[in-house]
Order: structure tokens, then C-alpha cells, then sequence
């Protein structure tokens, strides 16, 4: 079975905070997604990465950035955590096109709610 | 632009009754339909997919029907029970993409 793991279910941070969520997959899995979820906007992608130290973004970037230094671990970083960063973050990881696996499913890991006070 | 519209937003149907979530899309060059079935404070889960050489798919009390000249599919639940009450997204892509491009999402209520 695929995992996607998250590092916290819950989070709470204050404004101003610079704020780290983990995600690590052990599918070897190429890429790796950072998405928001809110209520009536369904998953929204901040950032993708489709390879070690390679990420593009995503419809929301402003306010985030991504670490990828491994192939099973993809970070977002809230450089400085504001109240409309209050949200459910999902990861998730799928295999590449160029690695020939033929699958085409994309699996999510649990979900971290964060919510900046 | 929004590369998938669903609908509705919200649903309620009473046990054992039909529950139907509509989706449409725009890129002719997706060939991936799946929905994710969402259970309140957890991920979003791979419920059924669809490709489009097919244009029905069903699994269990789940029925994916795909109309591809309309560019829609949309998600069945026969003799929906109160167990099945879940947020439900639909998405598409294709296996030359990276991305995956998701519906709003519709919250099911299914009364007992």
C-alpha cells in the first residue's frame, strides 16, 4: 500500500511564525504536491515537484516555498505565517510520466490543519 | 479558468436513494477521470476512475458515467447509504501531465 505521511494533524501557529510542514512518501514516487483545501474552493495546488531540488508552482504560490533535498520528503515552508494561511494543507505523490510506470493515480497523505492565530 | 466544473455543491438524499454529483471539463487531451471520496479530517481518497475509451465504469454501488463529445462524466451512488456521507471530487488529467485539475467539491448528506 501507498503511504503518504504527514508530519501533524494539527497545528496551531501564531502570526509572524515561520512555519514548516513535512510530507514523505515511500512509493519512490517522482512527484510530489503541496495543495490547500477551503471550504467551497476544493484543493487548490501551492506547489509541485517533479524531481530532487527541481518544484514549479502551483495556482497559489504567494506566501509559500518548497524544499524537496530528498525523493521521498517534500517541505512547505510559510516564510511568515498570516490568518488567511488558515487551512486543511494536503500532500500528495504520484509517479512521474517520463518513469514509464504506467500508473496514473495520485495518493494523499492525511492532511495537516494549520490554523494561524 | 477552472479546468473542471462540479456540481452541486451540496447534496442531500435519504438512505437508499440515488445520489448523482455532475462534472465537467475542458481539455480534450485529459484522459483520466477519477473521484476522491473525503471523510471529515482525513485525506482525499481514490474512490473510482474512468478513462475515456469506456463510457461507463462501474464498481459496487459506484457507477462512474462518462460522456465524452460532452466532456462530461459524472459520479452514481445507488442505494446511497448514511456511511457514504463525504465531500466527493472529481478530477482530471492525463498521463503526459504532472498535474491533476480538481473539481470544488460536493458534500453529501445521506439521511437515514
Amino acid at each position: 500500500d501507498v503511504k503518504v505521511t504527514q508530519s501533524s494533524r494539527y497545528l496551531v501557529k501564531r502570526t509572524g511564525e515561520k512555519v514548516f510542514l513535512e510530507c514523505v512518501q515511500d512509493m519512490d514516487h517522482e512527484n510530489m504536491f503541496w495543495y490547500r483545501q477551503d471550504p467551497g474552493l476544493g484543493l487548490r495546488l501551492i506547489y509541485f515537484s517533479y524531481d530532487v531540488k527541481m518544484k514549479e508552482k502551483g495556482d497559489i504560490p504567494e506566501g509559500y516555498s518548497v524544499s524537496r533535498e530528498k525523493k521521498e520528503r517534500f517541505s512547505l515552508i510559510l516564510e511568515s505565517a498570516s490568518t488567511n494561511q488558515t487551512s486543511m494543507y494536503l500532500c500528495a505523490s504520484k509517479f512521474s510520466p517520463a518513469s514509464g510506470s504506467g500508473s496514473y493515480e495520485q495518493y494523499f497523505g492525511p492532511g495537516t490543519r494549520l490554523t494561524v492565530t | 479558468q477552472q479546468q473542471v466544473k462540479q456540481s452541486p455543491q451540496s447534496l442531500i438524499v435519504q438512505k437508499g436513494g440515488i445520489s448523482i454529483i455532475n462534472c465537467a471539463y475542458e481539455n480534450t487531451a485529459f484522459d483520466y477521470f477519477p473521484w476522491y471520496q473525503q471523510f471529515p479530517g482525513k485525506g482525499p481518497a481514490l474512490l473510482i476512475a474512468i478513462r475515456p475509451d469506456v463510457s461507463e465504469k462501474k464498481e459496487g454501488r459506484f457507477t462512474i458515467s462518462f460522456n465524452k463529445s460532452a466532456k462530461q462524466f459524472s459520479l452514481h451512488i445507488m442505494d446511497s447509504q448514511p456511511g457514504d456521507s463525504a465531500t466527493y471530487f472529481c478530477a482530471a488529467s492525463s498521463y503526459n501531465f504532472n498535474k491533476f485539475y480538481f473539481g470544488s467539491g460536493t458534500k453529501l448528506n445521506v439521511k437515514p
